[in-house]
């Protein structure tokens, strides 16, 4: 079985530029969550589906993030316009229910200048 | 405001000695901890978790406690391996019982 894909796996841009993530949970997997990653701090949730609706977009940073999961498959995480403070490693996870176990994607780690 | 507390950023052990790592968390409401373990350049791994009703879980090499009347768990690994070496986080589901409120980790280096 596949795990929790995740593309780019790098991304570096500069500020005021858009940058589109891209999450493939594992197949079957209805919830989808989102976590970010600055550097040296905790892994902080951002937002989670069910299926293609948002359950909980409680840690959202702002209205410069949108994120969709047409279709309940796959997700994007789109920044626009990105600044400095965006810098980090977007983690996606899966999981079958809202309470089991989140397995989580290699991260997107993305740098802007 | 950090509801889980990882306090220790950094543990060195030798081969073939007990690693414990620390984790104190504020929210009484909290019923379940997980530990996830994280290479370089990969996503967290989950690696063993306890519910509330409980005060010890084991599988393997891998023992987590739990004090729940100091709000305080703690992950062993015994024997510690070379392999072993990566960063630990420490996590709580919400209240909703989805989004996982993670520690800030603390890296174990195991040298041979």
């Amino acid at each position: 079985e596949a795990g929790v894909t995740q593309f780019p796996s790098h991304s570096v841009i500069e500020k005021g530029q858009t940058v589109t993530l891209r999450c493939d949970p594992i197949s079957g997997h209805d919830n989808l969550y989102w976590y970010r990653r600055v550097m040296g701090k905790e892994i902080k949730f951002l937002l989670h589906f069910v299926k293609e609706s948002k359950q909980d977009e409680s840690g959202m940073p702002n209205n410069r993030f949108l994120a969709e999961r047409t279709g309940g498959t796959y997700s994007t995480l789109k920044v626009q316009p990105a600044e400095l403070e965006d810098s980090g490693v977007y983690f996606c996870a899966s999981s079958r229910g809202p309470m089991e176990t989140q397995y989580f994607g290699p991260g997107t780690r993305l740098l802007v200048l | 405001d950090q509801q889980v507390k990882q306090n220790s950023p950094s543990l060195s052990v030798q081969e073939g000695r007990i690693s414990i790592l620390n984790c104190d968390y504020t929210n009484s409401m909290f019923d379940y901890f997980l530990w996830y373990k994280k290479y370089p350049a990969e996503g967290p791994t989950f690696l063993i978790s306890i519910s509330s009703i409980k005060d010890k879980n084991e599988d393997g090499r891998f023992t987590v406690f739990l004090n729940k009347s100091a709000k305080h768990l703690s992950l062993h690994i015994v024997p510690s391996q070379p392999g072993d070496s990566a960063v630990y986080f420490c996590a709580a589901p919400n209240q909703a019982g989805t989004a996982l409120i993670f520690g800030k980790g603390t890296t174990l280096s195991v040298s041979s």
